[in-house]
């Protein structure tokens, strides 16, 4: 299993533009996450998906939107690119926990750097 | 909602010490504790975890402890190598959220 992974590694935006981040995991998840890491800082999340068709706003969605058609992939669309949306963006899918758990360990993806000029 | 307090944000320790970073935790009802290891310019990922069920759980020089009582749980790192430089995050679920929620990460130096 190659796991979840994203494109691109690396991109530069100016503001102003549009873009998709890719994410597609092939261990058949169910729950799939889009979080930001600002430099020397933590996790946030942006958007999440409990399955296709399904998704959520997370603690910072505001210039961000998802969609989820299939199991196996959850595109990141930012519009309008703003400085403030400088990071390094992580994707994750999780299984269904034990016993009905709903969320459980994390796998992430290697994330993509943007950069917004 | 859960939230989730990490100390220290920063541990420095000379190699073959031990290293020690505790989470406290808000909700009662949050049964599942994973702790993540990030070095640097990599994607986090899992190193151990614990659930409300169980005490303590070791995997060789890692360990972790849970209070319920107390609402923190603990990651331990014995003999203690350059290669443990990291940043660790520490997460608490429950069952019925689909969202963890995180610590804001402890950042480890082991110095040769």
């Amino acid at each position: 299993n190659a796991g979840v992974t994203q494109t691109p590694k690396f991109r530069i935006l100016k503001i102003g533009q549009s873009m998709t981040l890719q994410c597609t995991q092939d261990m058949n998840h169910n729950y799939m996450y889009w979080y930001r890491q600002d430099p020397g800082m933590g996790l946030k999340l942006i958007y999440y998906s409990v399955g296709a068709g399904i998704t959520d706003k997370g603690e910072v969605p505001n210039g961000y939107n998802v969609s989820r058609s299939t199991t196996e992939d959850f595109p990141l669309r930012l519009e309008l690119a703003a400085p403030s949306q400088t990071s390094v963006y992580f994707c994750a899918s999780s299984p269904p926990g034990l016993a009905g758990q709903r969320g459980e360990t994390q796998y992430f993806g290697p994330g993509t750097r943007l950069l917004v000029l | 909602g859960e939230n989730v307090e990490q100390h220290p944000s920063t541990l420095s320790v000379q190699e073959g010490d031990s290293a020690v970073i505790k989470c406290t935790y808000s909700d009662s009802a949050s049964n599942y504790f994973p702790w993540y290891k990030q070095e640097l310019g990599k994607r986090p990922q899992l190193i151990i975890d614990i659930r409300s069920n169980v005490g303590e759980k070791k995997d060789q020089r890692i360990a972790v402890t849970l209070n319920k009582t107390a609402k923190h749980f603990s990651l331990h790192i014995t003999e203690t190598q350059p290669e443990d430089s990291a940043v660790y995050f520490c997460a608490a679920s429950k069952g019925g959220s689909y969202i963890p929620t995180f610590g804001r990460g402890t950042s480890l130096i082991v110095h040769p």
